[in-house]
């Protein structure tokens, strides 16, 4: 299985900051990463996939990179609705087997 | 656009089986590698995937629970169930349907969501 490990577990910013999210495979995934957002209530919502791909009608704000094993996902100017739990999801395997992060909330500083 | 919607119950007692339906609509599958996917997520936790049935039926399955799950659909892809059987409190979560997105001839994230539905297990 492929373990998913975020850092940090929380990420306390003020609005207006950028924030870096960080995501490691404990094995090599290629581009086979997805960043989703997750508010109270809610069902996640998916922000990127192809470890860089916006998903539709996600602000340009959200940015995601990396390869291999060693994902960031940046907020460039964080806004007030985006204080809210961020996942990493892998897709690398054949035949399916699809692990996630444990998580980094991001909270207001 | 696609619509998922979960049903199923909202108290299970340990070592019952759990039936969920998830209702599927707009979904158009430009590739036979798209379908549906159960994931779950236990109150303050993390993700878990659970199941996975493609367009062409083919079925896949956390290894981890494998033995436990069944996922089916009917022919018109407009439901999709899962069973879990000999449930534990630790089984207590809410469980949510989801499609897989596909790209460019790549797939693998979620890019639909139900609403989700609670299950707790207790006596």
């Amino acid at each position: 299985e492929i373990v998913m490990t975020q850092s940090p577990a929380t990420l306390s910013v003020s609005p207006g900051e950028r924030a870096t999210l960080s995501c490691r495979a404990s094995q090599s995934i290629s581009v086979n990463l997805a960043w989703y957002q997750q508010k109270p209530g809610q069902p996640p919502r998916l922000l990127i996939y192809g470890a860089s791909t916006r998903a539709t009608g996600i602000p340009p704000r959200f940015s995601g990179s990396g390869s291999g094993t060693v994902f960031t996902l940046t907020i460039s100017s964080v806004q007030s609705e985006d204080f809210a739990l961020y996942y990493c999801q892998q897709y690398n395997n054949w035949p399916p087997s699809y692990t996630f992060g444990q998580g980094t909330k991001l909270e207001v500083k | 656009q696609v619509t998922l919607k979960e049903f199923g119950p909202l108290l299970v007692k340990p070592t019952e089986t759990l039936p969920l339906t998830c209702t599927v609509s707009g979904l158009s599958h430009t590739t036979a590698r798209m379908g549906v996917s159960w994931i779950r997520q236990p109150p303050g936790k993390a993700l878990e995937w659970l199941a996975h049935i493609f367009s062409d039926d083919e079925k896949f399955y956390n290894p981890s629970l494998k033995s436990r799950l069944t996922i089916s659909k009917d022919t018109s892809d407009s439901q999709v169930a899962l069973f879990m059987t000999n449930l534990d409190p630790e089984d207590t979560a809410t469980y949510y349907c989801v499609r897989i997105g596909c790209d460019l001839g790549s797939c693998g994230w979620f890019d639909s969501w139900g609403q989700g539905t609670l299950v707790t297990v207790s006596s």
